[in-house]
């Protein structure tokens, strides 16, 4: 069936540090791909979304691009600030299929 | 506008009782998704309803149930707590069933069962 893998966290980075999440996904057809994020005390909010081959998805300083060659849709921001530190959950949905998420990865980040 | 309002925000139970949670969608929006959130699991599917039917059903026991109003609220139930069921329950909207569709989550009901 469809699965979403990410790296474990969490991810700790100073200030202005670049991040990169890393996330694959399997799926037998053409899903749509998304990055949430949840700041804590909170239900998830949508950061970015592609929905086909080589879309960049892109939402406050955060990036990502589908690629169908290697399966995979890495979240990436070039400058991070403490206010970025939450759980960050990638998704896919398929046909009729509510998203599929994965296990998270916490982001902490200090001044 | 109002955004996904879920209640209560906390629940006590004890093994063996039942629970009913309940979902207020977003103005105009059709659709509502339950999840399961754990910290060794992550998210899980548990079930969604659109226009009052469930159409998609995540792999939880049938002790797991829902429905949806014709107000597009919802409510969850769990009967038969296990204390494996202390999670946060997290309920979304969408406008539409689609799948590629922006869901908007609500806080959630952290749940304890003791």
């Amino acid at each position: 069936g469809n699965s979403v893998t990410q790296m474990e966290g969490p991810v700790t980075l100073s200030e202005e540090a670049f991040l990169t999440i890393n996330c694959t996904y399997t799926a037998t057809g053409y899903p749509s791909l998304f990055w949430y994020v949840q700041y804590p005390g909170e239900g998830l909010q949508l950061l970015l979304k592609a929905t086909k081959a080589d879309d960049k998805g892109s939402n406050k300083g955060f990036e990502a691009t589908y690629r169908k060659e290697t399966t995979s849709f890495h979240l990436e921001k070039g400058s991070v600030q403490v206010s970025d530190s939450a759980v960050y959950f990638c998704a896919l949905s398929e046909n009729t299929d509510k998203l599929i998420f994965g296990t998270g990865t916490r982001l902490q980040v200090f001044p | 506008k109002a955004g996904v309002t879920q209640t209560p925000r906390y629940l006590i139970k004890t093994r063996g009782q039942q629970v009913t949670l309940s979902c207020s969608p977003i103005s105009g929006h059709r659709s509502v998704s339950w999840y399961q959130q754990t910290p060794g699991q992550g998210l899980q599917f548990l079930f969604e309803y659109f226009s009052e039917t469930q159409r998609n059903k995540g792999n939880f026991p049938g002790r797991f149930s829902g429905r949806q109003f014709s107000n597009s609220r919802s409510e969850m139930n769990v009967s038969t707590l296990e204390l494996g069921d202390s999670a946060l329950y997290l309920c979304a909207s969408s406008l539409t069933a689609a799948t590629n569709e922006k869901l908007f989550f609500g806080s959630g009901t952290q749940l304890s069962v003791l």
